[in-house]
């Protein structure tokens, strides 16, 4: 079964720093682009990031361009999303996402929550 | 980048009564390689979302038959043949032609009237 599940979300202070981890299974990650999607309160979906299967092309939403750094560990089956100077807008829900010719399969999401 | 103009954003239905949802591009989302990059999605209430279809008309694993996608250029449209009450949640449509950045429709809530 493949199964995508995000950890490192919480509190953190504006102009604050987090990191998040997605650890997949059940497939072969190193096959295969992936995202970050986040989802703030009440509202809808906004691309993030996105990372090649080799991790050697990356981009990013214009949002999060210079503060935010997308990476993957393929020996480890992880995906990262490292996040700085962060924002009262960057309180969201994050996903982690399968590409597979488009966004494919979602994890849980992880929440991070930045206020003072 | 491309705009997804999604209507209604509102969407109460009786169960077993059909249901639409228009996604309109701002420019057109055939890709130089034949390809049309349009995707729905659906997100029931406290869940994550799921992919539902892909290029438009092409159902993602376990979806029901009553879900089918149609369009081309700039208009799309996601149909629900009968309406389940699994369906109540909010629908997404998404382009991955020109990218980046990745764009959605700002959602579409269906409910049970």
């Amino acid at each position: 079964e493949v199964q995508l599940v995000e950890s490192g979300g919480g509190l953190v202070q504006p102009g604050g720093s987090l990191r998040l981890s997605c650890a997949a299974s059940g497939f072969t990650f190193r096959s295969y682009p992936m995202h970050w999607v986040r989802q703030g309160p009440g509202k809808g979906l906004a691309w993030v990031s996105r990372i090649s299967d080799d991790g050697g092309s990356a981009t990013y939403a214009d949002s999060v361009k210079g503060r935010f750094t997308i990476s993957r560990d393929n020996a480890k089956n992880t995906l990262y999303l490292e996040m700085n100077s962060l924002r009262g807008e960057d309180t969201a829900v994050y996903y982690c996402v399968r590409d597979n010719g488009s966004p494919e399969i979602w994890g849980q999401g992880t929440l991070v929550t930045v206020s003072s | 980048d491309v705009v997804l103009t999604q209507s209604p954003l509102s969407l109460p239905v009786t169960l077993g009564q059909p249901a639409s949802i228009s996604c309109r591009s701002s420019q057109s989302l055939a890709h130089s390689n034949g390809n049309t990059y349009l995707n729905w999605f659906q997100q029931r209430p406290g869940q994550s979302p799921r992919r539902l279809i892909y290029k438009v008309s092409n159902r993602d694993s376990g979806v029901p038959d009553r879900f089918s996608g149609s369009g081309s250029g700039t208009d799309f449209t996601l149909k629900i043949s009968r309406v389940e009450a699994e369906d109540v949640g909010v629908y997404y449509c998404m382009q991955s032609t020109h990218w980046p950045p990745y764009t959605f429709g700002q959602g579409t809530k269906l409910e049970i009237k």
